[in-house]
């Protein structure tokens, strides 16, 4: 069983909806990243948080340490928003980091 | 542009090739990192090197080999290949080596083996 686990896997939504990505771990961490990947493999990365909320543009990452849940928001999305969305978390004691298998978000015009 | 670029973009190679993929980075980063994506897999972290010494060998098979000649500059030496090592493969970089670090990635180079 992974450690990292994302949902949905798909999800596909029209123009200007508002999106959520979970992402839920099994081991206890203290900070966790997500990463945007487009078509052709290019990954950024979006956010690093260890509590609360943190928002950048439409953006909007939230966790919750004790749950071990992370969701990622979209507001008023738009087709450039089209890409992979995978959350990841640093190994208990170390430096690594483990990745989810990824959201794939489609938005239609 | 991320400030990280590999080449090539694409290689195809049979099992008995020997190559080698390349990463740049222009960040002024300490830490470096190989990345595998396979489909439908997470990302696997390969190796890392920080200022230059290899901290992760992340049980990876030998035809894989590592170079890292300077901070800026990192290889992935290929060699005797099995058609399962067609991947993605993703080189990042970080200003230190820590899991807080936001790590910055290339491109990619798209790998089939044949």
């Amino acid at each position: 069983k992974n450690e990292v686990e994302q949902s949905p896997q798909n999800l596909t939504a029209q123009e200007g909806e508002f999106i959520t990505i979970n992402c839920s771990y099994s081991v206890g961490i203290s900070a966790l990243h997500w990463l945007q990947q487009h078509p052709g493999g290019g990954i950024v990365s979006l956010f690093m948080l260890s509590s609360g909320k943190k928002k950048h543009g439409r953006l909007i990452a939230t966790i919750n340490i004790q749950e071990k849940h992370s969701s990622l928001h979209i507001t008023a999305s738009h087709p450039r928003d089209s890409a992979v969305y995978i959350c990841a978390v640093p190994h208990f004691g170390n430096e690594k980091l483990t990745f989810g298998t990824g959201t794939r978000l489609t938005i239609i015009p | 542009e991320t400030g990280v670029t590999q080449t090539p973009r694409h290689l195809v190679m049979g099992m008995t090739n020997k190559k080698s993929l390349k990463c740049e980075q222009h960040l002024g980063h300490n830490a470096m990192y190989w990345y595998k994506q396979s489909a439908k897999k997470p990302l696997e972290l390969m190796f890392v090197y920080s200022l230059e010494e290899r901290v992760e060998n992340n049980s990876v098979p030998s035809r894989f080999s590592p170079e890292c000649p300077n901070s800026s500059h990192l290889f992935l030496h290929l060699h005797t290949l099995q058609p399962e090592d067609s991947a993605l493969y993703l080189c990042a970089s970080s200003q230190g080596y820590g899991y807080q670090e936001t790590q910055y990635f290339g491109p990619g180079t798209r790998l089939l083996v044949l």
